[in-house]
């Protein structure tokens, strides 16, 4: 295992729905950021958090919410998806947010929205 | 928006040979990343290879980085069934402090 665990593993959800995927990294680390894996397309950056702060936005729709209360600990809240956000959400953690720092992934919550 | 591409998308094997995929990347770098991912798992880091670097070896891995030609290459020797997985390579410089994943090469290693 890397560290960094994620839940739920899989999530199913309506479009009107609300929910919050949840990463925690037990590595001392104080970057922390949120990727969206679709099929057949390269990993996407969404945010990146750097000793809580939020470092990074990449033009992501404001459906998708996160939260970073500690260094430790990333939320993604949802809200009113829609089907093409269906995809494998990651998040992995590194030292600081320096592309030169290895990063440690969880397994993913792998989101269905109907 | 996408720096690293990786060459072949997919590519199959069978055990014990060598599997060699390649990583080309459009501006200068400050180091280039090798990650796997098992199917519908989190990615795994493999090797690190600075710009100043030439050549890194990780047991059965060799990667090779060439900037004047901005392309990388990972090279898995006496391959195994347990290395079936995407290989991704992942570029910095370009975007600041972000990583840029290119979109990756599926291997599959039959036994």
């Amino acid at each position: 295992e890397t560290g960094v665990t994620q839940t739920p593993r899989h999530l199913v959800m309506g479009m009107t729905n609300k929910k919050s995927l949840k990463c925690e990294q037990h590595l001392g680390h104080n970057a922390m950021y949120w990727y969206k894996q679709s099929a057949k397309k390269p990993l996407e950056l969404m945010f990146v958090y750097n000793f809580k702060e939020q470092t990074e936005n990449n033009s992501v729709p404001s459906r998708f919410s996160p939260e970073c209360p500690n260094s430790s600990h990333l939320f993604l809240h949802l809200h009113t998806l829609q089907p093409e956000d269906s995809a494998l959400y990651l998040c992995a953690s590194s030292q600081v947010a320096g592309g030169g720092d290895t990063q440690y992934f969880g397994p993913g919550t792998r989101l269905t929205v109907l | 928006s996408q720096q690293g591409e990786e060459d072949p998308q997919a590519l199959s094997i069978q055990e014990g040979e060598n599997a060699t995929m390649n990583c080309s990347y459009k501006t200068s770098i400050n180091n280039l990343q090798w990650y796997r991912q098992n199917s519908g798992r989190g990615l795994v880091h493999l090797i690190l290879i600075r710009s100043n670097e030439r050549e890194k070896h990780s047991g059965r891995l060799r990667v090779t980085l060439d900037t004047s030609k901005k392309s990388s290459s990972l090279l898995i020797t006496a391959s195994r069934a347990a290395d079936t997985a995407s290989y991704f390579c992942a570029t910095d410089g370009e975007y600041g402090n972000k990583l840029v994943f290119g979109a990756g090469t599926i291997l599959r290693v039959k036994s």
